[in-house]
C-alpha cells in the first residue's frame, strides 16, 4: 500500500507555544488529506479536511483559528496547534487519499503524532 | 449522521481460533468501507477496502464481508495468530464528495499463544 508519513512522532511543548505536525504522502499525490485526534482508549476523531490549495473544512466544534491547516502541494499538508494548552495534548493522526477514483478511494495513515503540552 | 457499532468491544481468544468481527452502520450511503488494524500508540493500518458495489473482499487470512442495504459488514479472521492482536476498526466512507471516514470505537483482540 501507499506510505503517509507523519513528524514529528512526537513532541513535548509549554502551554501557551506552537506546534506545526506534517504529513507526506511518499510514493502517490493526495488530492485530499484528513486529520484526526485520538484520545486514549477513544476512537478517531475527524478534525478537518483538506483539499490541496484551497482552505481546510473543518468539524463542527473545531476551531480553524487554533488548528491551522495547510495543504500546500499534493504530497504535504500540516496541522499547526496554536497556543497549544494540557488539553491539546492527545494523538494526531493524518490520512491521504490518492487524486484518481474521488471518494471511492482507499485511504491511508500516518503514524501518528503524539503531542504532549505541560 | 453515520454511526459506526463494533462488536464484540473486545474479545481474547487462544491462537488457532477463527474469529468474527461485526460492525454495523446506520447510513447504508456508502461509497466504501474499509477495515484496518491499530497497534497501541501507532496509526492505522488498511486491512481490506469494499466498495460498495461489491460483496467481499479477502487478503490472506482475512475475509471482509459487505452487506450495504442492511448496514453490515463482517472481518473473517481465520487461524488466528499472536500477531494479530489489535484494536480492529471498520470505516465506512461517507455519501459526501469529501469522502470521510466514519469511525467506530473497534474490537480490541488479544490472541494468546
Amino acid at each position: 500500500g501507499a506510505v503517509v508519513s507523519q513528524h514529528p512522532s512526537w513532541v513535548i511543548c509549554k502551554s501557551g507555544t506552537s506546534v506545526k505536525i506534517e504529513c507526506r504522502s511518499l510514493d502517490f499525490q493526495a488530492t485530499t488529506m484528513f486529520w484526526y485526534r485520538q484520545f486514549p482508549k477513544q476512537s478517531l476523531m475527524l478534525m478537518a479536511t483538506s483539499n490541496e490549495g484551497s482552505k481546510a473544512t473543518y468539524e463542527q466544534g473545531v476551531e480553524k483559528d487554533k488548528f491551522l491547516i495547510n495543504h500546500a502541494s499534493l504530497t504535504l499538508s500540516t496541522l499547526t496547534v496554536t497556543s497549544a494548552h494540557p488539553e491539546d495534548s492527545s494523538f494526531y493522526i493524518c490520512s491521504a487519499r490518492g487524486t484518481s477514483g474521488g471518494a471511492n478511494n482507499e485511504q491511508f495513515f500516518g503514524p501518528g503524532t503524539r503531542l504532549t503540552v505541560l | 449522521k453515520q454511526e459506526v457499532t463494533q462488536i464484540p468491544a473486545a474479545l481474547s481468544v487462544p491462537e488457532g481460533e477463527n474469529l468474527v468481527l461485526n460492525c454495523s452502520f446506520t447510513d447504508s450511503a456508502i461509497y466504501n468501507l474499509q477495515w484496518f488494524r491499530q497497534d497501541p500508540g501507532k496509526g492505522l493500518t488498511s486491512l481490506l477496502l469494499i466498495q460498495s458495489s461489491q460483496r467481499e473482499q479477502t487478503s490472506g487470512r482475512l475475509n471482509a464481508s459487505l452487506d450495504k442495504s442492511s448496514g453490515r459488514s463482517t472481518l473473517y479472521i481465520a487461524a488466528s495468530q499472536p500477531g494479530d492482536s489489535a484494536t480492529y476498526l471498520c470505516a465506512p466512507t461517507g455519501g459526501s464528495t469529501l469522502g470521510r471516514l466514519y469511525f467506530g470505537r473497534g474490537t480490541q483482540l488479544t490472541v494468546w499463544p
